[in-house]
C-alpha cells in the first residue's frame, strides 16, 4: 500500500528553528508538496519538490532525497503565526496526490 | 470574491436529513475535488472532476452524491448520513490533473460537518 509518515506533533519555541520530516513509501513518484493549515482554515501551498536537494523560500525551506524516500519542512526563526499543521503529500504514479496525517507544530514563546 | 469559497462553514444535520454542501472556485481552473479531514488522518480523496467529467470516485458511499454542473461549481449532496461521517470537508481546485508544480491544489476552507 501507499504510506507517509510524518511525526503528530512537534513543538518548538519562538525564533528558533524546526524541522518537520516526512518519509513515503509510494507506487512511483512526481513530486512532493507541503502545505501549511492553521485551525479551522484551508491547507494553503508552502512548496513543491521533484528533484532531490533543498528548494529555500524566505524562512521556509524543503528537501528532498528521492532515494531514501524522505523530505523535510525546515522553518528557521519561528513565529506564533507558525503554528498551524504542516501536511506532506506525494504525487504519486498516477498522478494522484497521497496525503499524510500532518504534524501539529506548537509555538510557544 | 476571489479562491475557493465553501457554503455553509458549518452543518448539523441528522441522519435523516438531507443537505447539499457547495463550492465554488474563481481561479479559472478545469479540476475540483472533494475531501473529507477527520482529525489525525490522511485527507481523504472523494471525488475528482476534471472539465466537469467525474474522474475519480474512490469508494465512497451512495450517501454521499457529487455534482458539477460546470467547471466553477462544485456540490455534494448529503442523504441519510451516519454518525461517522462528521468531519471537515474541504473542496479543492487546480489547473489540470497534471500534478506537477503548476497543478497546485488550492483549498477551501472547508464545511464543518456534524452528524447527530
Amino acid at each position: 500500500g501507499q504510506n507517509i509518515d510524518q511525526p503528530t506533533e512537534m513543538t518548538a519555541t519562538e525564533g528558533a528553528i524546526v524541522q518537520i520530516n516526512c518519509t513515503y513509501q509510494t507506487s512511483g513518484f512526481n513530486g512532493l508538496f507541503w502545505y501549511q493549515q492553521h485551525a479551522g482554515e484551508a491547507p494553503t501551498f508552502l512548496s513543491y519538490n521533484v528533484l532531490d536537494g533543498l528548494e529555500e523560500k524566505g524562512r521556509f525551506s524543503s528537501f528532498l532525497s528521492r532515494s531514501k524516500g524522505y523530505s523535510y519542512l525546515l522553518l528557521k526563526e519561528l513565529q506564533m503565526k507558525d503554528s498551524a499543521s504542516y501536511l506532506c503529500a506525494v504525487v504519486d504514479s498516477n498522478y494522484q496526490l497521497i496525503w499524510g496525517a500532518g504534524t501539529k507544530l506548537i509555538i510557544k514563546p | 470574491e476571489t479562491g475557493v469559497t465553501q457554503t455553509p462553514r458549518h452543518l448539523v444535520m441528522g441522519m435523516t436529513n438531507k443537505k447539499s454542501l457547495k463550492c465554488e472556485q474563481h481561479l479559472g481552473h478545469n479540476a475540483m475535488y472533494w475531501y473529507k479531514q477527520s482529525a489525525k488522518k490522511p485527507l481523504e480523496l472523494m471525488f475528482v472532476y476534471n472539465f466537469k467529467e467525474q474522474t475519480e470516485n474512490n469508494s465512497v458511499p451512495s450517501r454521499f452524491s457529487p455534482e458539477c454542473p460546470n467547471s466553477s461549481h462544485l456540490f455534494l449532496h448529503l442523504h441519510t448520513l451516519q454518525p461517522e461521517d462528521s468531519a471537515l470537508y474541504l473542496c479543492a481546485s487546480s489547473p489540470t490533473l497534471a500534478g506537477g508544480p503548476t497543478d497546485t491544489q488550492y483549498f477551501g476552507p472547508g464545511t464543518r460537518l456534524t452528524v447527530l
